[in-house]
């Protein structure tokens, strides 16, 4: 059974702080990953999404990815109340499959 | 605007009763999924179809059944054998691809009365 693992949370941080949101998967040849942003009662949307090991940043969002550890996490520079949602990992092992998703964590951000 | 749509928003089941939600989506995409969410759970793959006219089960397919008679279309029904249905339903489509993210309709919440 393929499996994504996150922490549930809830992750607090202060306004302008650094949010650290980390996953990990059991199977070395995944494919690409992914992290959604969910608010409460809505559905997920998504935000990043890196295929190949190390950094890729867009905005106050950076995903690393570190095949060897498998693993994979979301940061967020300067995080804002806004930002306070959970953030869902989700993995796609094989092309023609469907993704894995994690249970999600819970970002709680105070100003 | 392009997009995916999910009808009702909100639908309440019966006991023994079959419920069919409603998945449109205009964006020209080849896959569409149908996922479950319980509270405080991550989602969960119950079907999910490639190409019209083709299917395959997901995670937590019993109780459940689908049609692809349309590019567009992926409705799913929740039969009476779904013991426990109350959840939050989850329509997504994408590209055809490992690299291309999904795009979520708005969900439909399914309570059992």
């Amino acid at each position: 059974q393929k499996e994504v693992e996150q922490n549930s949370g809830p992750l607090s941080v202060p306004e302008g702080a650094i949010a650290s949101l980390n996953c990990t998967y059991s199977d070395r040849v995944s494919q690409s990953f992914f992290w959604y942003r969910q608010y409460s009662g809505k559905s997920p949307e998504l935000i990043m999404s890196i295929y190949s090991n190390g950094d890729k940043e867009d905005g106050r969002f950076t995903a690393q990815l570190n095949k060897a550890s498998q693993y994979v996490s979301l940061l967020i520079r300067d995080s804002q109340p806004s930002d306070s949602a959970t953030y869902l990992c989700a993995v796609n092992y094989q092309a023609g499959t469907a993704l894995i998703f994690g249970k999600g964590t819970t970002l709680s951000v105070s100003s | 605007d392009g997009g995916i749509t999910q009808s009702p928003k909100y639908l309440f089941r019966k006991e023994g009763q079959n419920v069919t939600l409603s998945c449109e989506q205009n964006l020209n995409h080849d896959a569409m999924y149908w996922y479950r969410q319980d509270p405080g759970q991550g989602l969960r793959l119950i079907y999910y179809s490639q190409i019209v006219n083709d299917f395959q089960k997901g995670d937590i397919a019993e109780g459940y059944s689908v049609s692809r008679e349309k590019k567009e279309s992926f409705p799913l029904t929740v039969t009476s054998a779904q013991k426990n249905p109350t959840a939050f339903y989850l329509c997504a489509s994408s590209i055809l691809g490992a690299n291309y993210g999904y795009t979520f309709g708005s969900g439909t919440r399914l309570t059992v009365v």
